[in-house]
């Protein structure tokens, strides 16, 4: 079975400080897909970025970036200089070939304040 | 392009109702999701249809919800007798395949409260 584990609940800052989001997954599968979704207060989830299991290449997208360790299973996400628009619940996600079922964390809610 | 539309946004119902969702994916989406999210938790799949067929319904609880996609476009989704326990927003998401590796695109969901 699939488990996405979000060990921070909330995370409140200031604006233009960096926010990093952590995510440990666990997984049996050798091929699987991770996800970050933001759920802002409008209540839809936005994709924001995936990465396969056989790409470990961290990223920088805009003000996104992202560190991919299979090592420690984890895949954690960092928004840099915040932004009031950032605020919003933050979901990690997992997928993998053998199971239909996307699993999601619990979420991280993030309030960036002005 | 259009997003997924869901319908309706809010839902009040005394616990034993009945109540219904409704949901109409991106125009072309071959696979279509419901979720539901109970407050402070993340989304958790009830059902995945591929275009009419539905391809895991595991963790849907079959005696009270059911769900169906006629000719594999929109989707509605029932709760018949509702509990307190299913008190939760009921995301419905699409994607063009279906495969894993896929991101969804999700509607706006609808808030359902049973009293």
């Amino acid at each position: 079975a699939q488990k996405v584990t979000q060990a921070q609940t909330e995370i409140s800052v200031v604006e233009k400080e960096d926010v990093t989001l952590d995510c440990v997954y666990e997984t049996r599968d050798t091929t699987y897909y991770l996800f970050w979704y933001k759920q802002p207060p409008s209540g839809e989830l936005v994709f924001l970025i995936r990465r396969n299991s056989f790409d470990e290449q961290n990223e920088i997208s805009g003000r996104y970036s992202w560190n991919f360790q299979k090592s420690t299973s984890s895949f954690n996400f960092t928004i840099t200089a915040s932004q009031v628009v950032d605020s919003a619940v933050y979901f990690c996600a997992l997928g993998t070939l053998n199971d239909y079922k996307l699993s999601f964390g619990a979420g991280t809610t993030v309030t960036v304040r002005a | 392009e259009a997003g997924v539309a869901q319908s309706p946004r809010y839902k009040i119902i005394e616990k034993r109702q009945s109540v219904a969702f409704w949901c109409n994916p991106i125009s072309g989406h071959a696979t279509l999701y419901w979720y539901q999210q109970i407050l402070g938790q993340g989304p958790k799949l009830l059902i995945q249809f591929q275009n009419n067929g539905v391809v895991d319904d595991s963790q849907l609880p079959k005696d009270r919800f059911s769900a169906e996609r006629l000719k594999g476009v929109d989707s509605t989704l029932k709760i018949q007798p509702a509990k307190l326990e299913d008190s939760a927003v009921y995301l419905c998401a699409s994607s063009p395949g279906g495969a894993r590796r896929e991101k969804l695109f999700f509607g706006s969901g609808t808030q359902l409260s049973v009293l």
